[in-house]
């Protein structure tokens, strides 16, 4: 079982840049979790998926947040244009029905 | 709504016991407990699914009181591995998803 891995590990980019974080969930698992974690609000619940379909996306800051899940393999959170503010660590978690919530290790996120 | 912790911060020395309390204002269907140290990623603890349930593993247990709306988890004997930022996860009715406490900052000392 490799986890729920997450791509880049960080990414620095310049405000007004669009910025795609990557998630690939454990395999079998049929939710699946965006929060993003700061030391002023903790880990925030953005949006989350069942059977690849977004159930509650109350979470999303503003229209420039975005998130797909394409296949119960691959979901992407996109951030079209970042601001310093949107700097966080994201995580991305899965899990099945009845199980823990597994986290992967996270994007660690930098708009300058 | 985002559950209450408490205490924000605790320091011990090794050996040492600790209670980290959790608190909802919404009637709780289960209760998650996560450990995160530095820079990694939260890690599962336990559920608790039943108003009274308690569970432990080693020396860190954990109690549900359905109708108090509240958990505490019990660090005994506490080891320099439990360091990190603990964290209750809190669900209502059916929702799938998680709502976070602010965390609890745990250090043990030698």
């Amino acid at each position: 079982d490799a986890g729920v891995i997450q791509s880049p590990r960080h990414e620095v980019t310049e405000m007004g840049q669009e910025v795609t974080l990557r998630c690939k969930p454990i395999s079998g698992h049929n939710s699946l979790f965006w929060y993003r974690q700061t030391m002023m609000r903790g880990l925030e619940l953005l949006i989350y998926f069942n059977n690849n379909v977004p159930i509650d996306d109350s979470g999303m800051p503003e229209d420039r947040f975005s998130a797909k899940m394409p296949n119960a393999s691959f979901s992407t959170l996109k951030i079209q244009p970042s601001e310093p503010r949107d700097s966080a660590v994201y995580f991305c978690a899965s899990k099945w029905e009845g199980s823990p919530l597994h986290f992967g290790n996270g994007t660690r996120l930098t708009v300058t | 709504q985002q559950p209450v912790q408490s205490p924000q911060a605790v320091i011990l020395r090794e050996g040492e016991d600790a209670v980290i309390n959790c608190s909802s204002s919404k009637a709780l269907y289960s209760v998650h407990w996560y450990r995160q140290k530095h820079g990694e990623a939260p890690v599962f603890l336990m559920i608790l699914l039943k108003g009274g349930e308690q569970k432990g593993h080693e020396k860190i247990s954990a109690s549900f009181n359905e109708k108090k709306q509240q958990s505490s988890l019990y660090l005994t004997a506490s080891q320099l591995s439990y360091s990190g930022t603990y964290f209750c996860g809190t669900a209502s009715g059916s929702a799938r998803q998680l709502t976070f406490g602010s965390g609890t900052q745990l250090t043990v000392l030698p």
